[in-house]
């Protein structure tokens, strides 16, 4: 069955650095998302991206946060000069029809 | 806005239990309502789902039906296994998923742990 792939699934990072969380959605999916779930808390919607442009962003998806489609198969999502409050687990998902959510990046900013 | 509440976990049972994880929704228009699961170390993976009032969604043992009424989609299942151990998540669009845009509003999760 064809999965979303999301890398890396851990990634530790010193506040006010860039990271770049990476996933491979399905290829045929039309719609992308990034979610995120800080430890203990509501799975919250990030970004929805469709065509190659934002199509919805949560008031959380602020100039901190960026996404791209770089190659046609890539979906990334950048969060620049990283804050603690940034820790969490990152859910990419893509759609054709129904969700198909990776497993996940955990970021841990320390 | 649109919000989810699950009942507060975490929640152990016996195998064998019946299970119950309370889900109610706040909408404004007529949204679809959808249970995930998280098995440990895995992704959100769709458990079931319903469009409209009334539909009753189900798989593997588990259902929901779709109160209108109530603003309700409470989880059940009659029998629970030790496999069933995992994070469960209330969540609903405020679109059909078959249209664009559908972001997801997520309740807390719920974790159940069964044990043998």
């Amino acid at each position: 069955e064809p999965e979303v792939t999301q890398t890396p699934s851990h990634q530790v990072t010193q506040m006010g650095q860039e990271v770049i969380l990476r996933c491979v959605p399905i290829s045929n999916h039309l719609y992308f998302y990034w979610y995120r779930q800080i430890l203990g808390q509501k799975v919250e919607f990030l970004v929805s991206f469709y065509n190659n442009e934002i199509s919805e962003k949560s008031e959380i998806f602020d100039d901190q946060f960026s996404v791209e489609r770089p190659d046609g198969s890539n979906f990334t999502l950048k969060i620049r000069s990283t804050k603690l409050e940034d820790s969490a687990m990152y859910f990419c998902a893509s759609r054709y029809y129904g969700y198909t959510f990776g497993s996940g990046t955990r970021l841990t900013v320390v | 806005g649109d919000s989810v509440t699950q009942m507060e976990g975490p929640v152990t049972l016996s195998e064998e239990a019946f299970l119950t994880i309370n889900c109610t929704y706040t909408a404004t228009g007529y949204p679809s309502l959808f249970w995930y699961v998280q098995y440990p170390g895995e992704g959100l993976q769709l458990l079931l789902k319903a469009t409209k009032a009334d539909d009753k969604g189900s798989n593997k043992g588990f259902e929901a039906t779709y109160r209108k009424e109530t603003t309700s989609f409470h989880l059940e299942k009659g029998s629970v296994q030790v496999s069933d151990s995992a994070v469960y998540f209330c969540a609903l669009s405020d679109q059909t998923q078959e249209t664009s845009g559908s972001r997801l509003t997520f309740g807390e999760g719920t974790q159940l742990t069964v044990n043998p």
